[in-house]
């Protein structure tokens, strides 16, 4: 099994340009998250999503947007790239909420934004 | 704002020696997870507790929830260089639906 796949590894944005990040999970995970990690501020929820066709907000999620249109799927779009969005993003899934499981991370997308 | 503190932010230790991170909450939590982090990759869970005042180990790490489900602590016996990284604590807010809260983790550095 692959686990959590993300693509692309590394980008680079002008301001203003968008883009999407691409996560696939091969595991049947119910739950998909996005994160984002910067330096001193640990591990941030963007958006987060409960099952196929549902999404909801995170803590930071202005500036960002989400579909899971697709279980295995869970995209995020970038509209208008800000250098404040420079970051790492981490993609995550786990089975269910109500068992308390545990977070698979994928590897990663770095995005700098110029 | 950040709901889940952590401390220490950095720790450098002589191999050999023990280390101890903290993970403090404002609010009770129904359950806490801990994860590592190796420099360049991604977060690992390590283990998850739920009841108050849990104590689980594993091999050289031992993790304690606090009696009042608030707090956490990772405490790792005879540090070695494979301990390298950063660890992060998680906790669930029961009013918050689905969302983990991390900690703002604590980097371990180990010198041999």
């Amino acid at each position: 099994n692959a686990g959590v796949t993300q693509t692309p590894k590394f980008r680079v944005l002008k301001t203003g340009q968008s883009m999407t990040l691409l996560c696939a999970q091969d595991m049947n995970h119910e739950y998909m998250y996005w994160y984002r990690q910067d330096p001193g501020m640990g591990l941030r929820l963007i958006h987060y999503s409960v099952g196929e066709g549902t999404t909801a907000k995170g803590e930071v999620p202005d500036g960002y947007n989400v579909s899971r249109l697709k279980k295995q799927n869970f995209l995020l779009g970038l509209e208008s790239a800000a250098p404040s969005q420079t970051s790492v993003y981490f993609c995550a899934s786990s089975y269910s909420r109500q068992d308390h499981s545990p977070l698979h991370f994928g590897n990663g997308t770095r995005l700098t934004v110029t | 704002g950040q709901q889940v503190m952590q401390i220490p932010q950095y720790q450098h230790v002589q191999e050999g020696e023990d280390f101890t991170t903290y993970c403090n909450s404002s609010t009770t939590l129904s359950n806490i997870q801990w994860y590592k982090q190796r420099p360049g990759g991604h977060p690992v869970f390590l283990i998850q507790l739920v009841k108050s005042g849990e104590v689980k180990k594993q091999k050289r790490l031992t993790f304690q929830f606090g009696e009042a489900k608030k707090n956490s602590s990772l405490h790792i016996t005879a540090t070695q260089t494979t301990d390298v990284g950063t660890y992060f604590c998680a906790g669930l807010n029961p009013d918050t639906g689905n969302q983990f809260y991390f900690g703002t983790g604590t980097s371990l550095t180990v010198i041999p």
